[in-house]
């Protein structure tokens, strides 16, 4: 699986943008771009994921550079329930194993 | 609303105790998954199993054994405690992805089990 790196923290203001870069160079051709977000005390929820073209749902944006080597999440209107950390995860599909490789993410503080 | 349900949010055992956390889907899910978490090393894969009575080993499975005797249920067992197993350990599921490039492998979550050894 292709490493990925975020950065460990970023702050934004409650209404802005809020986007989350991930690098990912190492990227092959069959695999797809994860976004997980973890409130305290939680379990991980799945925001989004993407292979090739940009996606959009209820949650987030996910951005993808034409050569897949990084992404951006980006929650449009950041409120202060989006205070998380956010993981962006790169997995193929195979028949052996489906687990997904946490790393330690981006902690994102949303701030009134 | 499709779960994942973890039977016990906090424990507090004792070091040497046999320890069950258990986990059930509601979603039909082929793959289950137990993980670990601990400050500054993310999440870990413990064990998972893709099909009753089928399990793999993680990443981390020493000193853990787990159990899939139905689809919806997933054991993980500490046959004997110790303080180093004092965690958030966190069940998920997913579908089993059957055509490479079909479509994404998407885990849905529980809420965790704070377990802690004294």
């Amino acid at each position: 699986d292709a490493k990925t790196t975020q950065p460990p923290s970023m702050d934004c203001a409650e209404g802005r943008a809020a986007n989350l870069p991930c690098n990912h160079s190492t990227i092959s051709g069959n695999e797809y771009v994860y976004w997980y977000r973890q409130i305290h005390s939680q379990g991980p929820q799945y925001i989004i994921h993407g292979l090739k073209n940009n996606e959009t749902n209820e949650m987030a944006s996910l951005i993808i550079t034409e050569d897949r080597k990084s992404s951006t999440l980006i929650l449009p209107h950041a409120t202060l329930r989006d205070t998380a950390v956010y993981y962006c995860i790169v997995r193929g599909n195979s028949n052996s194993g489906y687990a997904l490789n946490f790393g330690k993410g981006t902690s994102l503080l949303v701030t009134p | 609303d499709v779960k994942v349900t973890q039977s016990s949010r906090y424990l507090v055992k004792r070091t040497g105790e046999k320890v069950f956390l258990e986990c059930v889907q509601d979603m039909d899910h082929e793959n289950m998954f137990w993980y670990r978490q601990d400050p500054g090393l993310g999440l870990r894969l413990i064990y998972f199993s893709y099909d009753v009575k089928m399990k793999e080993k993680g990443d981390i499975p020493e000193g853990y054994s787990v159990s899939r005797e139905k689809k919806e249920r997933f054991s993980l067992i500490l046959e004997s405690a110790s303080t180093n197993q004092t965690s958030m350990y966190l069940c998920a599921s997913s579908f089993v992805i059957r055509d490479i490039g079909s479509g994404a492998n998407v885990l849905t979550f529980g809420a965790g089990s704070r377990l802690t050894v004294l």
